[in-house]
């Protein structure tokens, strides 16, 4: 079963409109999360990330998570299309040596002119 | 900008054959991870290092070796190639909790 599970799979907005994804994550254990986005034909790039409870807000991005119900979303607000790409979510348990992302199965954006 | 860098970046090899996927970083990070892409799975680990000399079991090892040699360079080998194993490969490598960076991708086709 996959441990980080992300909806909904795809998603298209108009360029200005508000994107969302979710990531929910079923092993207690993990404290650190991160958004990785992958244009087409490129290696996956971390977007932010997020350790605690609550907001966190970089330009155009929020992220939010909640570790009581293991849920961690991030919003998109004025979508352009250079913001068409693969989202993943990305999970971890711990720090220290070899650290382990478990990413979820990611969600296609599409943002349309 | 933190460079991770694949080679080959296409490879096409035949079933039962030996394939080794290459991967160099020049970020000084002890961590150096091997992932596979495909549709319906996202990324998953095959193996990690900590540092030279280290390879770990990831979650998805069978049918996979790693050998990391120095701090800069992380190889993938697959001693006899099977088409279930045709798929984009990754290379990444990262410090501790922090972001993890990724190479460009190698695509891998088994007939």
């Amino acid at each position: 079963q996959q441990k980080v599970q992300q909806s909904p799979e795809s998603l298209s907005v108009p360029e200005g409109g508000m994107a969302s994804f979710n990531c929910t994550s079923s092993d207690r254990n993990f404290q650190y999360f991160w958004w990785y986005r992958q244009h087409s034909g490129e290696g996956p790039k971390a977007l932010m990330s997020i350790f605690s409870d609550g907001d966190k807000k970089e330009g155009r991005f929020t992220a939010h998570l909640n570790k009581a119900s293991l849920h961690v979303s991030l919003h998109i607000r004025d979508s352009q299309p250079s913001d068409s790409a693969l989202y993943f979510c990305a999970a971890s348990e711990q720090g220290g040596s070899g650290n382990k992302l478990i990413f979820g199965t990611g969600t296609l954006l599409s943002v349309k002119p | 900008e933190a460079a991770v860098t694949q080679s080959p970046r296409n490879k096409v090899a035949v079933t039962g054959g030996k394939v080794t996927l290459s991967c160099n970083q020049t970020n000084n990070h002890n961590n150096m991870y091997w992932y596979r892409q495909d549709t319906g799975h996202g990324l998953r680990l095959i193996h990690y290092s900590y540092g030279a000399g280290s390879t770990e079991k990831g979650d998805i090892p069978d049918g996979y070796k790693a050998s990391r040699p120095s701090q800069e360079n992380f190889s993938l080998i697959l001693e006899l190639a099977t088409p279930s194993q045709t798929s984009v490969y990754f290379c990444a490598s990262g410090v501790d909790i922090y972001e993890q960076y990724f190479g460009p991708g190698t695509r891998l086709t088994v007939l």
